[in-house]
């Protein structure tokens, strides 16, 4: 079935320095979402990619949709400790209902 | 606030019974998922519904039950607990479902304590 994975699980980081995530599908995606869930919260919708190559900035995130729409990633310049959190993909694969969530990267920033 | 409503918050039971969780979308969507996240897990999607009628289907397991009824809440209903069916629940809505639905809304989660 459709996996969509993200590297890395986790990663460490002082206040002001960037972060980067990147997922993977297995199968190309007819769309992707990234959500934030915080620590002990429940995930928040932050945006959506629909075309191949896309790009979105949102203040200091940037999102891009790969070209063969199998990879997406999220960039975070000068991270701040409100970015805390997990960050997870999320997309409908082929022909598939079904929306599916990457494996996550937990983001711990240092002030 | 999302909007999405569910119930109960936490839970704790014991292995061999069975428990119900509710959902109640936000006002208009149509489309209910349920996802399960275990401890420092990802989102499993378990199943989703749109108006009444199953639309999509995880890797729910057997033992594992849903519907949504005809006001849109649906409910979970999960028997024979096991201890690794210890989780949180969580439940979203959406305007409409497929690939051209855009954002899901979460609740809150339901925490199942399996003993």
């Amino acid at each position: 079935g459709q996996q969509v994975m993200q590297i890395p699980q986790y990663q460490h980081v002082q206040e002001g320095e960037d972060f980067t995530t990147y997922c993977n599908s297995s199968t190309t995606l007819s769309n992707i979402q990234w959500y934030k869930q915080r620590p002990g919260g429940h995930p928040v919708f932050l945006i959506q990619l629909v075309k191949s190559g896309e790009v979105k900035k949102q203040k200091r995130l940037t999102f891009q949709f790969g070209e063969a729409k199998k990879n997406s990633s999220l960039h975070i310049t000068a991270t701040q400790t409100t970015d805390v959190g997990t960050y997870f993909c999320a997309g409908y694969g082929g022909a598939t209902n079904k929306l599916i969530f990457g494996t996550g990267t937990l983001l711990a920033v240092q002030p | 606030d999302s909007g999405v409503t569910q119930t109960p918050k936490h839970l704790i039971t014991a292995t061999g019974q069975r428990v119900t969780l509710r959902c109640s979308p936000r006002s208009g969507d149509l489309s209910v998922y349920w996802y399960q996240q275990s401890l420092d897990q990802g989102l499993q999607f378990l199943i989703q519904y749109y108006n009444g009628e199953e639309r999509a289907k995880g890797n729910i397991l057997e033992r594992f039950s849903a519907q949504q009824f005809p006001d849109l809440h649906s409910e979970l209903n999960l028997s024979s607990l096991e201890l690794g069916d210890s989780a949180l629940y969580f439940c979203a809505s959406s305007l409409s479902g497929g690939s051209t639905t855009g954002e899901l809304f979460f609740g809150e989660g339901s925490r199942l304590t399996v003993l």
